[in-house]
């Protein structure tokens, strides 16, 4: 069946321009999470989604990042004004319960000049 | 906090000798330990858990891994190491309800299998 796919595979911007970043989970996947993976932080956990709602977004690592999901399926990850920081690979899981394990997709690299 | 430990930022294993990739774990409670190995440029892919039961868990491409409650490590192993187990491999630990039980990642081990 299909993974967790994201689209664009690669994303170049200019430093102060806003990027969407999209991931589509394993159909039926309930939950649905956003992490970073940079060389210098690992890997980090940003937002999770159960359903249509993120009960916590403590994650995000400043006010230009948001999130939505839409019926209960496709999420877009918005940055903001983005700034040379921000340049890492985002990765987005699914899993069919909290908890349960987590199926990634295959990331979006961000690259901010 | 809970978390894991990955003290060695590479492995190099000859192939056909066994390999182990060692993860500890700081948690409150009951551990849920998860590996996942990581190809170049590619995403993660899940290996193996531990949840509860027996200590040696078996997970996907001959791996497996053993729960060490006194210890508190989770060292993935595998008895005989192939050129294309070569990859980036991560534990993880099962973070808080209140974060949807995301995933607190190790920093990684490089495994590096040579013919």
């Amino acid at each position: 069946g299909a993974g967790v796919s994201q689209s664009p595979s690669n994303k170049v911007t200019e430093k102060g321009k806003d990027v969407e970043l999209r991931c589509d989970p394993i159909s039926g996947h309930t939950a649905l999470y956003w992490y970073r993976q940079s060389l210098g932080q690992g890997l980090e956990f940003l937002i999770y989604f159960q359903g249509n709602s993120a009960p916590d977004k403590s994650g995000l690592p400043s006010d230009r990042f948001s999130a939505e999901r839409t019926g209960g399926s496709v999420s877009t990850l918005t940055i903001q004004r983005t700034q040379q920081e921000d340049s890492a690979v985002y990765l987005c899981a699914s899993s069919s319960l909290q908890g349960d394990e987590q199926y990634f997709g295959p990331g979006t690299r961000l690259t901010v000049t | 906090a809970q978390s894991v430990a990955q003290p060695e930022d590479q492995v190099n294993v000859a192939e056909g000798n066994p390999l182990t990739v060692k993860c500890t774990y700081s948690v409150s409670g009951n551990p849920y330990l998860f590996w996942y190995v990581q190809y170049p440029n590619r995403g993660l892919q899940f290996l193996l858990k531990y949840i509860t039961g027996d200590n040696l868990v078996k997970g996907s491409y001959g791996f497996e891994a053993e729960f060490n409650k006194s210890q508190t490590s989770f060292h993935l192993k595998k008895p005989s190491a192939l050129v294309s187990d070569s990859a980036l491999y991560f534990c993880a630990v099962r973070a808080t309800r209140g974060s949807g039980y995301a995933l607190n990642f190790g920093k990684g081990t490089s495994l590096l299998v040579t013919p």
